[in-house]
């Protein structure tokens, strides 16, 4: 079984300063991918960023980099220079590279940015 | 780009009725899947599905049932609607690619039972 923690319900933070929200996790499987989504006031689900397992260096995607300690079984995300439009809902996720191949959620983080 | 869309944004149901949400996906996906999403539980899968004709329960499938017929369609179908099943619900699909098995979701359908 894969757990996803958030603990952070929720944060604000001053439009362009950096941002980080936590994510740990649980699991057994021996190789799986690691995902952070962003869900604004619409609803809808936007794919942000991906990590796996067995990659050497953290991901990047332009303002997002998920800071991936292994052996720690954290995997945050980092928002560099936020902006008012980042407010909104965010939630780590995982998958098993194997077996089933659903998203495990953690409960999500809703941040604020403030101007 | 990949399009996954939901037959409703938002619906209102009595309780008993039988209710079926539609999902629809236009990339040949093999993977489809059905979550719920409640406020300070993130999304809790019901359904997911391989393949056509196939269903695998999820954590949440008690008072649910699925149907895929075709590739491209999976239904989500709550055989006699209960209050505790207002929520909204969110259809995803997938495949193996470089970033895993990445999903892409539909707008999701806020269901109300009344």
């Amino acid at each position: 079984a894969q757990k996803i923690t958030q603990t952070q319900p929720g944060m604000f933070v001053q439009e362009k300063e950096a941002v980080t929200l936590d994510c740990t996790y649980d699991t057994s499987d021996p190789s799986y991918g690691l995902f952070w989504y962003k869900q604004p006031s619409s609803g809808e689900m936007i794919f942000l960023i991906y990590q796996g397992s067995y990659d050497q260096q953290n991901a990047t995607e332009g303002r997002y980099s998920l800071n991936f300690q292994k052996a720690r079984k954290s995997a945050n995300l980092v928002i560099s220079a936020s902006q008012l439009g980042d407010s909104a809902m965010y939630f780590c996720a995982m998958s098993p590279d194997t077996g089933r191949r659903a998203l495990t959620f953690g409960s999500g983080t809703r941040l604020q940015v403030q101007p | 780009d990949v399009k996954v869309t939901q037959s409703s944004r938002y619906l209102v149901k009595r309780t008993g009725e039988k209710v079926f949400l539609e999902c629809v996906q236009d990339m040949d996906h093999e993977n489809m899947f059905w979550y719920r999403q409640d406020p300070g539980l993130g999304l809790r899968l019901i359904y997911f599905s391989y393949d056509v004709k196939m269903k695998e329960k999820g954590d949440i499938p008690e008072g649910y049932s699925v149907s895929r017929e075709k590739k491209e369609r999976f239904s989500l179908i709550l055989e006699s609607a209960s209050t505790n099943q207002t929520s909204m619900y969110l259809c995803a699909s997938s495949f193996w690619r470089e970033r895993g098995y990445e999903q892409y979701f539909g707008p999701g359908t806020r269901l109300t039972v009344t």
